[in-house]
């Protein structure tokens, strides 16, 4: 079936870079995506990936994309107080529309 | 920017009662969706819903549940008797157009949820 996995906790000191890491079960998957989540607030698309690609940046963020081990992985670059938050790693299969997510990685930053 | 918005931000209700979340999706947009998140879990999808009908649903989304897009503008999610398990953050989701359209996003914007709490 269809399943996401990521590490549910990482910290990283200010200014550091975070990288984030996913897999996935679904080889058909189409779109992978990386939410963000903050504190009592709803899900934001942070950026996201096709298939075909290896790699997406956008600004301070790195998306890196192996799809033959489905393995994605999230690079912020100077890691700030502000991405304090709840990382989503998803996919949409292609043959279905709904988004599959994975548990979430909680991202806390130290000074 | 236009967004999705989600009414009410917080539900309490007693199990076995009836609740409607009510969610208004982004104008333009022609699929709709719910998700829903128990505390400290994943998120997980409920249903689509595109013209009228449901597209696709989990096995989560039984005979409790509905949804309908009763006018132009509302897309609300009905719990008919809810159980203490139904307690969680709802959210609603929307896209403006189908994927296999060329140059098509495959975005869902999501709203900032609601939280029910079944007692």
């Amino acid at each position: 079936g269809e399943d996401v996995e990521q590490s549910l906790f990482l910290s990283v000191r200010e200014g550091d870079s975070s990288v984030i890491n996913c897999t996935y079960t679904d080889s058909s998957s189409t779109y992978l995506y990386w939410y963000k989540q903050e504190p009592g607030a709803g899900l934001q698309l942070l950026t996201y990936i096709f298939s075909n690609m290896d790699m997406k940046q956008d600004q301070r963020l790195t998306v890196l994309l192996n799809k033959k081990d489905k393995h994605l992985s999230l690079r912020i670059a100077d890691t700030q107080t502000g991405d304090s938050a709840i990382y989503f790693c998803a996919e949409s299969p292609s043959s279905a529309s709904k988004i599959i997510f994975g548990s979430g990685t909680r991202l806390s930053i130290r000074p | 920017e236009p967004e999705v918005t989600q009414t009410p931000s917080h539900q309490v209700t007693q199990m076995g009662q009836e609740v409607i979340l009510r969610c208004v999706p982004i104008s333009n947009h022609l699929y709709f969706y719910w998700y829903r998140q128990i505390l400290g879990q994943k998120v997980e999808f409920l249903v689509s819903f595109y013209n009228n009908e449901i597209s696709e649903k989990s096995e989560i989304f039984d005979d409790q549940f509905s949804v309908e897009r009763p006018d132009g503008s509302n897309f609300t999610l009905k719990i008919r008797s809810t159980k203490l398990e139904d307690s969680a953050m709802y959210f609603c989701a929307s896209r403006v157009r189908d994927r296999g359209v060329a140059g098509a996003s495959n975005e869902q914007f999501f709203g900032p949820g609601t939280r029910l709490t079944v007692l």
